[in-house]
């Protein structure tokens, strides 16, 4: 059974600083890897998604890269905003036969001005 | 595009009564995945639709949950008899199934929060 497991559960930074989130899984034997954004009250929207034949994705301030074979994912923020402040989830695509989406329980975190 | 569309967005109920929760995907969209969210259990997969067809419903709870997708615009999540542990966010998200050409990307409605005392 896939497990996701997203260190650590809580961040706080101050503005403008880069940061990294991570996240692992235990079965490397995934279709792809997505990072999601949720704001509190709010649905999870999608920030990336890498597929399993790709190393990272890159979209504006955000990089995500994919090391299969140890099970292990980064999130990069560059340059981060207090809009940044947000839940951010991993979710591994995976399941023989089906496509099961199994997430982590995510970071929080929070830009300080 | 109008994104999933979920309802009712809140939800108050008592014990034992009727839960339906509705959600319609994002048109062209052939999968779709009921999850459920609570603080202690994070997102859990409740149940996904392949072309309206139940492909895994092994992370519904137990036999109160039934799920529906008569057609491809539209699906319920209904809950007989409710207990207040059924309190979480329900989300409702849609795809189109990995494949050549599909990425799988994974589209989030609103959520409907559903409190039952």
């Amino acid at each position: 059974k896939q497990e996701v497991t997203q260190i650590p559960a809580a961040l706080s930074v101050p503005e403008g600083e880069n940061l990294v989130l991570n996240c692992s899984f235990t079965d490397s034997a995934i279709y792809n890897l997505q990072w999601f954004r949720q704001d509190p009250g709010k649905g999870l929207t999608s920030l990336l998604l890498i597929q399993s034949s790709q190393r990272e994705q890159t979209s504006g301030r955000l990089n995500a890269s994919l090391d299969k074979s140890s099970g292990r994912s980064t999130l990069y923020i560059a340059a981060s905003q207090p809009g940044d402040s947000a839940t951010y989830l991993c979710a591994v695509a995976s399941g023989a036969g089906s496509y099961q989406l199994t997430f982590g329980k995510g970071t929080k975190l929070s830009v300080i001005p | 595009d109008a994104g999933v569309i979920q309802s009712p967005r809140h939800e108050v109920t008592e014990m034992g009564q009727e839960v339906t929760l509705r959600c319609k995907p994002i048109s062209g969209h052939n999968s779709l995945f009921w999850y459920r969210q609570t603080m202690m259990r994070g997102l859990e997969l409740l149940i996904y639709f392949n072309n309206n067809v139940p492909i895994d419903d092994s992370g519904m709870p137990e036999d109160r949950f039934s799920a529906k997708m008569p057609n491809a615009s539209f699906s319920t999540l209904k809950i007989q008899p409710s207990e207040p542990r059924d309190s979480a966010v329900y989300f409702c998200a849609s795809s189109l199934a990995i494949g050549q050409a599909n990425t799988g990307e994974l589209f989030f409605g609103e959520g409907s929060r559903l409190t039952v005392l």
